[in-house]
């Protein structure tokens, strides 16, 4: 299997501008969930699906941001419109009910809003 | 409310000693622990976890973890660092708020383990 899928893996835009960053799981695997990785906040959650149900989008920072699963082989992130507060790496990870707490990890799409 | 702590921003250790990343956790009820590890400009990659059963529990790269249930604690070991092992350790306990077999995990802040040649 070639493992959690990201992409871009590098996106640089300016203030304003929509970003849209793009997920695909591990065939198989139902939980989807999408961190961001900054210095100064460290690791944070913020959206969890199951079954591409949102269960837990309390992490999300504010209407600027939305995710959708439209299917268990592709999940998306947006950010509309976007600020220079938002650079960080954006992760994705899957995992199954089967194996719990074992999540496999996209290698990130590091993003910076001048 | 659960949580994990890493006392330990980070860790130096020489090559050839052995090496203890920290962490404790708060839990209601029996726990599930995690550790993962980041290696630079990479995702998380799963090490070990610990359910039930024996509270020593090995994992990946010679890695192991010992569960305390009255220390609450959940220590990463190795014997023998290497360089390569240097790289960001998360320790993580899974949420029991969605209850059955979610894989919502609470990770700490990570600690970074540095070992010197």
């Amino acid at each position: 299997d070639a493992g959690v899928i990201q992409s871009p893996r590098h996106e640089v835009t300016e203030m304003g501008q929509e970003v849209t960053l793009r997920c695909k799981p591990i065939s198989g695997h139902n939980s989807l969930f999408w961190y961001r990785q900054t210095m100064m906040r460290g690791l944070e959650l913020l959206i969890y699906f199951n079954n591409n149900v949102p269960i837990d989008d309390s992490g999300m920072p504010e209407d600027r941001f939305s995710a959708k699963m439209p299917n268990a082989s592709f999940s998306t992130l947006k950010i509309q419109p976007s600020e220079p507060r938002d650079s960080a790496v954006y992760f994705c990870a899957s995992g199954e009910d089967s194996r719990p707490g074992e999540l496999f990890f996209g290698e990130g799409s590091r993003l910076t809003v001048l | 409310a659960q949580s994990v702590a890493q006392p330990e921003d980070q860790v130096n250790v020489a090559e050839g000693n052995p090496l203890t990343v920290k962490c404790t956790y708060s839990v209601s009820g029996n726990p599930y622990l995690f550790w993962y590890v980041q290696y630079p400009n990479r995702g998380l990659q799963f090490l070990l976890k610990y359910i039930t059963g024996d509270n020593l529990v090995k994992g990946s790269y010679g890695f192991e973890a010992e569960f305390n249930k009255s220390q609450t604690s959940f220590h990463l070991k190795k014997p023998s660092a290497l360089v390569s092992d240097s790289a960001l350790y998360f320790c993580a306990v899974r949420d029991i708020r969605y209850g059955g077999a979610t894989n919502k995990l609470i990770f700490g802040t990570g600690t970074l383990l540095a070992v010197q040649p």
